[in-house]
């Protein structure tokens, strides 16, 4: 069955450290997408990054990072040097590609502060 | 180019009442997801809708349904609401043929509180 699981409900960092948000997914298909999406306190949800379930190239994108893994069926998102805009809650996401009736599975999310 | 709207932001109904949510998505996109983010329990897939049709629908009771207008435009219908109804509802949109594989663009959903 699919399923996303986001073990840190909370996590609160001061300014400047590095953090890691931790996402464990469950898919029966080969071929899947994987997403982090950003909840800011306005609610809408901005789009982060998608990965491909062939693609287990890490990306780096300023200050954010994913690591995808595979074996461990992991993708993780570090935020480096971490800052106050960075509060929000964020989500992993899934979907699979063998059928275009799917959609995409959400996990619980993270809710991330960062204290000045 | 306008983002996926959505109306009201707030909402405030009476248990039993009935309340109706509407979202405008991103133009050219055709298909239209709506979620619903209760407190603690993520975001939970409610229904899908393309060209008019429902194409998907999540683990929610019947009292749940909406449709898509000629323009593409949604409506989500909640009725007789009870107090665990109390939710974020998001609104997503996309190209049909784009889904689930890049990902959606959501709007900044509608706040329902059922007192």
């Amino acid at each position: 069955a699919q399923k996303v699981t986001q073990a840190q409900t909370e996590i609160s960092v001061v300014e400047k450290e590095d953090v890691t948000l931790d996402c464990v997914y469950e898919t029966r298909d080969t071929t899947y997408y994987l997403f982090w999406y950003k909840q800011p306190p306005s609610g809408e949800l901005v789009f982060l990054i998608r990965r491909n379930s062939f693609d287990e190239q890490n990306e780096i994108s300023g200050r954010y990072s994913w690591n995808f893994q595979k074996s461990t069926s992991s993708f993780n998102f570090t935020i480096t040097a971490s800052q106050v805009v960075d509060s929000a809650v964020y989500f992993c996401a899934l979907s699979e590609a063998w059928n275009r009736d799917d959609k995409i599975i959400f996990g619980k999310g993270t809710r991330l502060h960062i204290l000045p | 180019e306008a983002g996926v709207t959505q109306s009201p932001t707030h909402l405030i109904k009476t248990r039993g009442q009935q309340a109706t949510l509407r979202c405008s998505p991103i133009s050219g996109h055709t298909s239209v997801y709506w979620y619903q983010q209760a407190l603690g329990l993520g975001l939970q897939f409610l229904l899908w809708y393309d060209e008019g049709e429902e194409r998907n629908r999540g683990n929610f009771p019947p009292r749940f349904s909406g449709r898509q207008f000629p323009n593409y435009s949604s409506e989500l219908n909640v009725n007789a609401l009870e107090l665990e109804d109390s939710a974020l509802y998001l609104c997503a949109s996309s190209l049909y043929d784009q889904g689930p594989w890049d990902g959606y663009t959501f709007g900044s959903g509608t706040r329902l509180t059922v007192v």
